[in-house]
């Protein structure tokens, strides 16, 4: 079973709100990956996640807050998002030991800020 | 630092026609290198990658690329269109930053459209 799985798919929040977006992989990976994509545009890395250590920080706005809770599982916290935050977000997962390794990416939850 | 160049934010072709689509890359280091496809409103799915084991990359669906360090590229190609193959393709470098992590830098990426 090769596959990321991310919930919810589709997610339309306030300002105000408080959400969390879900990654989940089965494949024994020790890496796992927060893209943000905008329309017409690549993904843009957001956070890396190494053997559940927080790795990469791309400079994100602290309204952004990822978790790592086991190998297998990766949350995005969402909290005072803006209406230029709304994007598909992305979540991918790799094993370790090297940059040949390819990323396995989820399908993205498409966020809508209002 | 690692970058990858497309050239063409958009391709047409018409269907049985050859596919090329072309991706230039800046490396300081022997790079790897990736392609990826995304259909509408999908994630991403590798098509082929480039870990300096051959030049010439054979991947799904019939896609193909070839590593030309001379030229600093890594064009992906098609013999054949179909349909099917309609999509944003995009070129991937590995960033090297941190030794162990695959991280990828993606290039702005090409759409292809396929006449019938």
């Amino acid at each position: 079973d090769t596959e990321v799985t991310q919930t919810p798919k589709h997610l339309v929040m306030g300002m105000t709100n408080k959400k969390s977006l879900k990654c989940e992989q089965h494949m024994g990976h020790r890496a796992m990956y927060w893209y943000k994509q905008k329309a017409k545009k690549p993904p843009e890395l957001m956070f890396v996640y190494s053997y559940e250590k927080l790795s990469i920080n791309e400079s994100v706005p602290s309204r952004f807050s990822p978790e790592c809770p086991n190998s297998s599982l990766l949350n995005l916290h969402l909290h005072a998002l803006q209406p230029e935050d709304s994007a598909l977000y992305l979540c991918a997962s790799s094993q370790e030991g090297g940059g040949y390794r390819e990323l396995f990416f989820g399908e993205g939850s498409r966020l809508t800020v209002l | 630092a690692q970058s990858v160049t497309q050239l063409g934010s958009h391709v047409s072709v018409s269907e049985g026609a050859l596919v090329l689509l072309r991706c230039n890359y800046s490396s300081s280091v022997p790079p790897y290198l990736f392609w990826y496809v995304q259909y509408p409103n999908q994630g991403l799915q590798l098509l082929l990658k480039y870990t300096s084991a051959a030049t010439l990359v054979k991947g799904i669906n019939g896609f193909e690329a070839e590593f030309k360090k001379s030229e600093t590229s890594f064009h992906l190609t098609k013999p054949s269109a179909h349909m099917s193959d309609a999509a944003e393709y995009f070129c991937a470098v590995s960033d090297r930053r941190g030794g162990s992590q695959g991280n990828l830098i993606f290039g702005k990426g090409t759409k292809l459209s396929v006449k019938p």
